[in-house]
């Protein structure tokens, strides 16, 4: 069981906006802005798309967005495109021995 | 252009040992801490641990703590993972990655990842 909960599959038709949520503890999303989610296609290394909350590195989409409530981190992405079919995994900073902790992914599909 | 190159895939019986390797290229290797991620057959991604390659200050998670080791050689700009007797469930992708600014409560983000390592083990 993975220490953060994210849904296991979405999904959208291209135009469309989804949101992926990420729900952690007090120990983790709740106390850090520090989520940061990854995009993962088939048989590729994962890629960073946001950091510290709701930062884009360089050369990312800002069709993606990322916000936080409580103890629920959440990905929005605008504008679906048939591109973005992918897993997206959440990962935060965590207080406790753990130290980070991923979500378990969640599969979206491009309808 | 900042790249991380891992050693090829390696296969392996139950018992072996195993260092796979990172190098690190396109920036000051030395600056900025790395770790491993582990990916199971099918599975998601897991947190093993991170290395500062300044001190060799090192960081473990919980469920990989003792079985394996994390390292760095910054003379070579390179990352070791390292077990000293491999399990059939070590079967996975292995992921070296860069992080943005440390670790730490003011920043935790993986911003470069290597293409991975697959490790194969068989009886």
């Amino acid at each position: 069981q993975s220490a953060l909960t994210q849904p296991a599959s979405v999904s959208g038709s291209p135009g469309q906006s989804i949101t992926i949520s990420c729900t952690g503890t007090s120990s983790d999303v709740e106390s850090y802005n520090l989520v940061s989610w990854y995009q993962q296609r088939p048989d590729k290394a994962p890629k960073l798309i946001i950091y510290e909350g709701n930062k884009w590195p360089s050369g990312v989409s800002d069709r993606f967005s990322a916000s936080k409530s409580g103890n629920t981190a959440s990905l929005t992405i605008s504008g679906l495109q048939a591109e973005d079919e992918a897993d997206y995994y959440c990962c935060s900073y965590a207080s406790s021995a753990t130290f980070v902790v991923f979500g378990g992914g969640t599969k979206l599909t491009v309808l | 252009e900042v790249r991380l190159v891992q050693s090829g895939a390696e296969v392996k019986k139950t018992g072996e040992s195993l260092k796979i390797s990172c190098k690190g290229s396109g920036y000051k290797f030395i600056n900025y801490w790395i770790g491993w991620v582990r990916q199971m057959p099918g599975k998601g991604l897991e947190w093993m641990g991170i290395t500062d390659p300044r001190d060799s200050d090192t960081r473990y998670s919980p469920s990989f703590q003792g079985q394996v080791t994390i390292s760095a050689d910054t003379s070579i700009n390179t990352a070791y993972l390292q077990w000293g007797s491999l399990k059939a469930s070590d079967t996975a992708m292995y992921y070296c990655v860069r992080y943005v600014r440390g670790c730490s409560s003011t920043s935790c983000s993986l911003d470069y990842w290597g293409q991975g390592t697959l490790v194969t083990v068989s009886s």
